[in-house]
This record gives structure tokens, C-alpha cells and sequence, in this order.
């Protein structure tokens, strides 16, 4: 199994452009979440979903979209890309209380996309 | 509102010293889940540890241990006999059962740095 994965690794985008980070999972996990991480601020929850064709704000949606078409698969997109988008941003992934019978369940989580915006 | 704060922003310790991150959390549900990952200079980020809000009892793996207190809030971690490959930043966080989707709320991290 590969995990979470995360496409691309490292992208270089100049203002107003636009762009999607691909995340992927093969866990058949319900439950998805993108992540940004900045110094000295530890990981922000952007959106998330609890399942295929639904999606929820987080704590900084601001400037993203995201769509959750397939349940393996969750997109997150930047219409216009500003400097201050410039992070990490990290995909997670966890099983459904409903699914696993335990509340809490670990996130797991890819290795991260590494986005500069000029 | 749920909150967790890592006061230690940065510590340095010399190889096979003992050093405990501090973990203070802030929340209004009984019910809750706390968490440690751990982020190598590679960036990835490691589970090392999952705790529930009834579960007070202390954890030991190998080197690494945890203490739970509900009294005071916090989850601390302790590295005995630090090793250079203990170097990393490392995450606390907290999901609470009242939050929809199992949301992890993280502290700003502790960076550690173990020297040989």
C-alpha cells in the first residue's frame, strides 16, 4: 500500500495563477483533510471531508476549494495564488468513527507539497 | 475553545540526555483524543501516539514516554537518553468527539535538536 500520496512535491506559482494539489489514498479511508503549515504556526486545517461528494470548511478556507469526487481522492485548488498561500500544505487521510467503531481514529498523512507563490 | 499550546519552541540537548516536550490543552468536551507526531528534517509526518480522555494512565515505548494529566491539561512526551536521530520537530494535537470529521487541532511544535 502506498498510503497518502501527494502530487506534485514542489511547485513554483507566480501571483493570479492558478493550481491543483492532488491527494490520494488507498486505505479506503472516509475521511480526508488538506493542512497548511507555516513556521511557527504548526498545521491549520484548510477542508475536509467525511466522505465522497462532501466537503467542509476548516480553520483557514480562505482562497481554497477543494472536491472530493472519488472517495480515494481529494483536490485541493488555488483560483488565484497569492504570496500569503505560500506553505506546506499536507493531505491526511483516517477511517470514520461509523466504519471503525473507535472515535479518534490516527490521521495519517502524506508527505506534503512544498508550493511558492512570486 | 479548544486549543493546544507547545511553549517550547526550541530545545537543545547533548546526546543521551533526558528531555520532555510540554503539551497544555484547552477544551470544553469530556470526550477527546490526543495525539503526537513527530516531523523529520525530511517533512514527513510520523504518528507516535494516540491518547483518549478516559485513559490516564502513563505509556511507555522503548525510549519514549507520555504523561497523561486531566488535572493540569497536559500531555507531556519525554525522550530518555536522546539520540541524534531524535532531531525534529515535534507536534501535539487534539480531536475532540464533539467535532465533526475528527478534526486535529495542533500546537506550534517544538523543534528538537540533539547533539552528539
Amino acid at each position: 500500500n502506498a498510503g497518502v500520496t501527494q502530487t506534485p512535491k514542489f511547485r513554483v506559482l507566480k501571483t493570479g495563477q492558478s493550481m491543483t494539489l492532488l491527494c490520494a489514498q488507498d486505505m479506503n479511508h472516509e475521511y480526508m483533510y488538506w493542512y497548511r503549515q507555516d513556521p511557527g504556526m504548526g498545521l491549520r486545517l484548510i477542508h475536509y471531508s467525511v466522505g465522497e461528494g462532501t466537503t467542509a470548511k476548516g480553520e483557514v478556507p480562505d482562497g481554497y476549494n477543494v472536491s472530493r469526487l472519488k472517495k480515494q481522492n481529494f483536490l485541493l485548488g488555488l483560483e488565484s495564488a497569492a504570496p500569503s498561500q505560500t506553505s506546506v500544505y499536507f493531505c491526511a487521510s483516517s477511517y470514520d468513527l461509523r466504519t471503525s467503531g473507535v472515535f479518534g481514529e490516527t490521521q495519517y498523512f502524506g508527505p506534503g507539497t512544498r508550493l511558492l507563490v512570486l | 475553545a479548544q486549543k493546544v499550546t507547545q511553549a517550547q519552541t526550541e530545545i537543545s540537548v547533548v546526546e543521551k540526555e533526558d528531555v520532555t516536550l510540554d503539551c497544555v490543552y484547552e477544551t470544553r468536551d469530556t470526550t477527546y483524543y490526543l495525539f503526537w507526531y513527530k516531523q523529520p528534517p525530511s517533512g514527513e509526518l510520523v504518528f507516535l501516539i494516540r491518547r483518549n480522555s478516559f485513559d490516564e494512565q502513563n505509556e511507555i515505548s522503548g525510549r519514549y514516554s507520555w504523561n497523561f494529566q486531566k488535572s493540569t491539561s497536559s500531555f507531556n512526551f519525554t525522550i530518555t537518553a536522546s539520540q541524534v536521530v531524535d532531531s525534529a520537530v515535534y507536534f501535539c494535537a487534539l480531536s475532540e468527539a464533539g467535532s465533526q470529521g475528527g478534526k486535529l487541532i495542533f500546537g506550534q511544535g517544538t523543534e528538537l535538536s540533539v547533539k552528539p
